[in-house]
């Protein structure tokens, strides 16, 4: 196992429309974090899955953004009518059971330029 | 007020100092993590704690429960150490990380 994959790396794309990432976990871990980081920022938290279920959401995600993990394993979070402000770095990440002793797993991000 | 705060935000320094960054947080933990972000948004974790101190190599990280504090300290800093440095502390329950808004470190040779 590599890692945490995201896919893809980079995407472009114009207002208005709707774009899907994809975050493939450490196989082992069941836990699966989004996070948002703006340029300057610290990530900030989007939501999180344990196993299939997704047992938090924060504020920031609004309606037009959704995740999904329907076998527990891969990931995806779609943006539905993209605006300028979604541009961001987003970073999934994954732990494992016994998550407050081990530590997190980061992804490389995926970087959305919405123009 | 930011739940999690560090300073400084910018450190420059010679190849050989020895580094400390500091983390407050206001809210009740599990756990703090600190991370290392290179340019191109990589981030890697590199200790997670949730008292007393740890040790890798030349990174050394403490944290207070009772005071809210974490420092961060590499000795014999080198210039592949530039990078941000960020504190992400983790609550109780939910295993969410909360971020600072990172210390952005360079090191000059």
């Amino acid at each position: 196992d590599t890692g945490v994959s995201q896919d893809p790396r980079h995407k472009i794309t114009k207002r208005g429309q709707n774009v899907t990432f994809r975050c493939d976990p450490i196989s082992e871990h069941n836990r699966l974090y989004w996070y948002r980081q703006t340029l300057g920022q610290g990530p900030e938290f989007l939501t999180y899955f344990q196993n299939e279920a997704q047992l938090e959401k924060s504020r920031l995600l609004s309606d037009r953004f959704s995740a999904e993990r329907p076998k527990g394993s891969f990931s995806t979070l779609e943006i539905q009518r993209t605006e300028q402000g979604d541009s961001a770095m987003y970073l999934c990440a994954s732990s494992r059971p016994g998550g407050f002793i081990d530590g997190y797993t980061f992804g490389s991000g995926t970087r959305l330029t919405v123009v | 007020k930011n739940e999690v705060e560090q300073s400084p935000q910018n450190l420059t320094a010679q190849e050989g100092e020895f580094i400390t960054i500091n983390c407050s947080y206001s809210v009740g933990i599990s756990a703090l993590h600190w991370l290392q972000q290179h340019p191109g948004g990589g981030i890697v974790s590199l200790f997670m704690l949730s008292s007393g101190k740890k040790k890798h190599g030349r990174l050394i990280a403490t944290i207070n429960i009772q005071e809210k504090h974490s420092s961060l300290h590499i000795t014999a800093s080198h210039p592949r150490d530039s990078a941000v440095y960020i504190c992400a502390p983790r609550g109780f329950g939910n295993e969410k990380l909360t971020f600072g808004t990172g210390t952005r470190l360079t090191i000059i040779p």
